[in-house]
């Protein structure tokens, strides 16, 4: 089964500085799709970005980006410029792409100082 | 365009009665897909529907059911409630495949 890891419960950042957050999963395909999820306390889902494993490209949309190394089955996010509006919940998740499941990670906890 | 809609956004239920939740998609989108989100186990794929057909099962028991009517809405059924059934169940529709799936704010459901 596959498995998916944030191995960063909480982090913090300074208003305007950039963060990283990690995510790992564990998969046998070679096709997928890799997203990250923002949950502000209004608890709503908010798709960040997404990544298809078959690009190498890394994805971006605007401050976000990734750095996506399949090899090492690592997908981690980048906020460039952070703002008092990211502090949020953030989730990783996996979609092998035979359906809609989706694999979510534990979770990281942004805080961003003003 | 209106995003997933979820109903009611509360619910206290009492254990063994049994609860529906609804969920109406984005127009267009036939893929419905539910999960339960508690502090301790984190966010859990319960299941999805694409065309009125179940397509995938998480691993949930079979007090958990679901539907989805000709027109993608869904509902989730879960039936004689027990107290570790407290959570948020979200609600997520997509057009299909690896598409990004659109979330719903969620049922707060809680039992006493």
């Amino acid at each position: 089964a596959q498995t998916v890891t944030q191995s960063q419960p909480e982090m913090s950042v300074q208003e305007a500085e950039t963060v990283t957050l990690s995510c790992t999963y564990d998969t046998s395909e070679s096709d997928y799709y890799l997203f990250w999820y923002k949950q502000p306390p209004s608890r709503q889902m908010i798709l960040v970005i997404r990544q298809e494993a078959y690009k190498q490209q890394n994805a971006t949309e605007n401050r976000f980006s990734v750095n996506f190394q399949k090899a090492a089955k690592s997908f981690s996010l980048k906020i460039s410029d952070s703002q008092l509006g990211d502090a949020a919940m953030y989730f990783c998740a996996y979609n092998k792409g035979a359906g809609n499941m989706l694999t979510f990670g534990g979770g990281t906890r942004l805080m961003v100082k003003p | 365009k209106a995003g997933v809609t979820q109903t009611p956004r509360y619910l206290i239920k009492t254990r063994g009665q049994q609860v529906t939740l609804s969920c109406s998609p984005i127009s267009g989108h036939r893929s419905v897909s539910w999960y339960q989100q508690t502090p301790g186990q984190g966010l859990q794929f319960l299941f999805e529907y694409f065309s009125e057909t179940q397509r995938n099962k998480g691993n949930f028991p079979g007090r958990f059911s679901g539907r989805q009517f000709s027109n993608s809405r869904s509902e989730m059924n879960v039936s004689t409630l027990e107290l570790g059934d407290s959570a948020l169940y979200l609600c997520a529709s997509s057009l299909g495949e690896g598409s990004p799936q659109h979330f719903g704010d969620g049922t707060r459901l809680s039992i006493l």
